[in-house]
Order: structure tokens, then sequence, then C-alpha cells
């Protein structure tokens, strides 16, 4: 089993969808969690960014991790094209330099 | 005023050659990354540095090598290409190397190998 699974898609919505974007992870250590956004042949960027369990927003983005079932959901309202791309999850554990990520899930928004 | 730059962009080139990439950060940070983007586009790190001292390597092959020359520099070389070395390579920085904190990435290097 990997450390963290995502299903990398591809997810087609129509503009103005709510999209849920979501991963799984097996390592209890894990802390700190990331979705980092990656436009077509550019390098990733980061998103959002939380350590604790519970709901975090910003914007049209809420992220959310749930420490308990090892499991992370990225939820995007009001979706626009520009926010087709690749989107992965990350996280660390505490203390570590090493930054995991899932496999990434492309998402389309359709005008 | 690119924060993370790489070089070059796009790389092709025979098995068996040798090639280096190039990458410079101009944020000022201290920690360097090389992450490998395979097809699937799974993004897994490969090393990382500290002002120029290596603190991951990951199982990479012996072929890949790493060089720092200062903090704000650091560099690929590649030994003896194979086919499944085709990737993107990206480049990232970050302020202490600190697994938390956001990593500044280069746009990639687009490597394939025939």
């Amino acid at each position: 089993q990997k450390e963290v699974e995502q299903d990398p898609g591809p997810l087609s919505v129509p503009e103005g969808a709510i999209v849920s974007l979501n991963c799984t992870y097996s390592n209890s250590a894990f802390q700190y969690f990331m979705w980092y956004r990656q436009y077509s042949r550019k390098g990733p960027e980061l998103l959002m960014y939380t350590y604790s369990s519970g709901n975090k927003e910003d914007g049209r983005f809420t992220a959310q991790v749930d420490k308990s079932s090892k499991y992370i959901s990225l939820f995007i309202r009001d979706s626009q094209p520009s926010d087709s791309a690749t989107y992965l999850c990350a996280m660390v554990v505490g203390g570590s330099e090493k930054l995991v990520f899932g496999k990434g899930t492309k998402l389309t928004v359709n005008p | 005023d690119t924060a993370v730059s790489q070089t070059p962009k796009y790389l092709v080139t025979q098995m068996g050659n040798d090639k280096s990439i190039k990458c410079e950060q101009n944020l000022g940070h201290d920690t360097m990354y090389w992450y490998k983007q395979d097809s699937k586009k799974f993004l897994k790190i490969m090393f990382s540095y500290n002002n120029k001292e290596l603190i991951i390597n990951e199982t990479v092959p012996n072929r890949f090598s790493p060089k720092s020359p200062d903090k704000a520099h650091l560099n690929l070389h590649i030994n003896s290409l194979e086919l499944g070395d085709s990737a993107v390579y990206f480049c990232a920085s970050s302020p202490l190397g600190r697994g938390e904190e956001t990593q500044y990435f280069g746009p990639g290097t687009r490597l394939l190998v025939l």
C-alpha cells in the first residue's frame, strides 16, 4: 500500500460546480497537509496548507483534514475554467524534510 | 525576476549519453530539491541539499549525481542515460528545509531519452 493514495481522475465538471478532491494516507505520523496545484507544463505551486483536523477556508477553496480516518479533501466552490489543473495532495511527518505527494488528480472545468 | 529557474527546459538525447540539468534560485533559501515526475504525473523526491550539504538521498541509481556549488544552485548530472530516465525533472527550494514549509518549484526540465 502506498503511503498516500489519490484518485488520478481525470475529473471533468461544468463551470460553477462544486469539486471534491480526496487523498487517503496510511502513515499516522503525517502532521502537515498541503494541496499543490499544477497547471499544464508548469511546476506545482502551493494552494492550501493545514496541520490540524478540521476545515480551513481560503476564498473558494476549503481544505479538510480528518486525522482519525486518515483522509484529506479539497473542495472548490463555484469552479472556474481557470481551475483546470492537476491537484496534488502532499503531506509530511513532523520534523521530517521529506514531502510525500499523491499521484495528482487532473481536473477540467468546462465553460 | 524568476524565483526558481532551470535549464534546459527540454532535453532530447540518446541512450548512454551523459547530461546535466541546472537549477538556480534567487529567493535566498537554504534548501533545494530535485524531484522526478513520471508519465503518470507521480512526483517523487530524489535529493535535497541544505546549504550545500546533502540531506535527502532517496533510492536513486548512482548514475544520478547532484552537485551544489553554492546554496543558490543545485545541478543534476546523469550518466549513461536509460529509457526509463525519461520524465520531467523539477527543482524546488524552501527557506530552511523543514518539510512543512512551502516549496517553490521551477518550471521543469522535460527529458526524453531515445
